[in-house]
């Protein structure tokens, strides 16, 4: 089984600031046969279920705003808030897709304000 | 618009059987490629991937929960049910459904249902 391993495990990043969560996988989770990464990001805020923010490792999701972005290839990946706001902070999951039907997340990583 | 609501037992005893339903609408379980999974979170613990059931009558299992899983579905009902049998307190948790389109992402998801062990 691919293992999903996200750092930090919690982030204070201030209000206007830059916040960057990592992944990484035990495999490579980029498919050879489409040079895609089987990679999705979601934020789950306090009492709700997960969303899905990001897929391919940088695709946004429809309705994401532009400040999420999503970089990276084969075993590292990174999610990039350009501009933390108060309504970012959430719990960020990292999901792993290329040894589909059998998936797997990280173990999150806990984002608030400094 | 896509909808999906999980019900069941909020509590359980131990070595019981959980039967959950989701209950889903604004697509369809017969439309090729469509995949229902289900996915757990321990309080204040991370997501952990249970099972899924695509349009073909496919089934999908985490490795380490399959001798207790089973899912199946009801297309005429718009329904998937996850059965897990032989519970455990450690298996409290919320419970979601979600839908996957086929590409191994899950774009919509329900609310949870919350689901206790204990004696």
């Amino acid at each position: 089984d691919i293992v999903m391993t996200q750092s930090p495990a919690s982030l204070a990043v201030s209000l206007g600031e830059r916040a960057t969560i990592n992944c990484k996988s035990s495999q490579t989770v980029l498919h050879g046969s489409n040079n895609k990464d089987y990679l999705a990001w979601y934020q789950q805020k306090a009492g709700q279920p997960p969303k899905l923010l990001i897929y391919g490792a940088s695709t946004r999701e429809s309705g994401v705003p532009d400040r999420f972005s999503g970089s990276g290839s084969g075993t590292d990946f990174t999610l990039t808030i350009s501009s933390l706001q108060a309504e970012d902070v959430a719990v960020y999951y990292c999901q792993q897709y290329h040894s589909t039907p059998v998936y797997s997340f990280g173990q999150g990583t806990k984002l608030e304000i400094k | 618009q896509v909808t999906l609501r999980e019900s069941g037992p909020a509590l359980v005893k131990p070595t019981q059987t959980l039967t959950l339903t989701c209950t889903f609408s604004g697509f369809s379980l017969s439309t090729t490629g469509m995949y229902v999974t289900w996915v757990r979170q321990p309080p204040g613990k991370a997501l952990e991937w249970l099972a899924l059931i695509d349009s073909d009558d496919d089934k999908y299992y985490n490795t380490s929960l399959k001798t207790r899983l089973t899912i199946a579905k009801d297309t005429s009902k718009n329904q998937v049910v996850l059965t897990l049998t032989d519970m455990d307190p450690v298996d409290t948790a919320t419970y979601y459904c979600a839908r996957d389109e086929g590409y191994g992402y899950f774009d919509s998801w329900g609310q949870g249902a919350r689901v206790t062990v204990s004696s």
